[in-house]
């Protein structure tokens, strides 16, 4: 299995807080991807990246930012979290096109 | 843009075959599928090519439709492990490879 580990893994944080979730990739994967996961919604791309220092806007991106200054780490910080960014998100990496992604196990993050 | 999936749950007795649909309003590069058991991370399943190359799973096939922009996956001979969430995940061409995910289709597999 790929090595992709995702932290922290549970999260409760106030409103009005900023909030960074870590995505660390130990198989030199250029493609990183941050997800959300709610009910009825599947999985919605936050954002993405497709290389150091190049990222892009996914479908829910409003009140998220990204960075990636490594290959193998990509930071979703939400910049003032508010209760409708309580959600499980999952980080994906992958080595290129046409290659499937692997998954992080999630991080649970509660907004109060 | 988030592609469609239908149905959005299905029920099946063990044995029993089902079929998974995926539909985009874009044209498609590659579309990918994948399973989530509950409370864990999705696992890769296959991922088909246009010009109909396939790769992934033996136990399962899709297909898919590059005029329609649309894909199937096809269940046979159910079992209870099969059950979990099945997403299909789809690319639309473009360096930056992103990968877009629908909204999900629940698959219970009962004894």
């Amino acid at each position: 299995d790929a090595g992709i580990t995702q932290s922290p893994r549970h999260k409760v944080t106030e409103t009005g807080t900023p909030v960074t979730l870590r995505c660390h990739q130990t198989e030199n994967h250029r493609y990183m991807y941050w997800y959300r996961q709610d009910p009825g919604h599947g999985l919605r791309l936050i954002h993405y990246s497709y290389g150091v220092k190049d990222t892009d806007k996914g479908e829910v991106s409003d009140g998220y930012s990204v960075s990636r200054s490594k290959t193998e780490d990509f930071l979703l910080t939400l910049e003032s979290a508010t209760s409708s960014q309580t959600s499980v998100y999952f980080c994906a990496s992958r080595g290129g096109a046409n290659t499937e992604a692997f998954f992080g196990q999630g991080t649970r993050l509660t907004v109060v | 843009q988030q592609p469609v999936q239908s149905p959005q749950a299905v029920i099946l007795r063990e044995g029993e075959d089902a079929v998974i649909n995926c539909s985009s309003s874009k044209a498609l590069y590659s579309v990918h599928w994948y399973r989530q058991k509950h409370g864990e991370a999705p696992v890769f399943l296959m991922i088909l090519l246009k010009g109909g190359e396939q790769k992934g799973h033996d136990k399962i096939s899709a297909s898919f439709n590059e005029k329609k922009q649309q894909s199937s996956l096809y269940l046979t001979a159910s079992q209870l492990s099969y059950s979990g969430t099945y997403f299909c995940g789809t690319e639309h061409g473009g360096a930056t490879n992103k990968l877009i995910f629908g909204t999900g289709t629940l698959l219970a597999v009962q004894p």
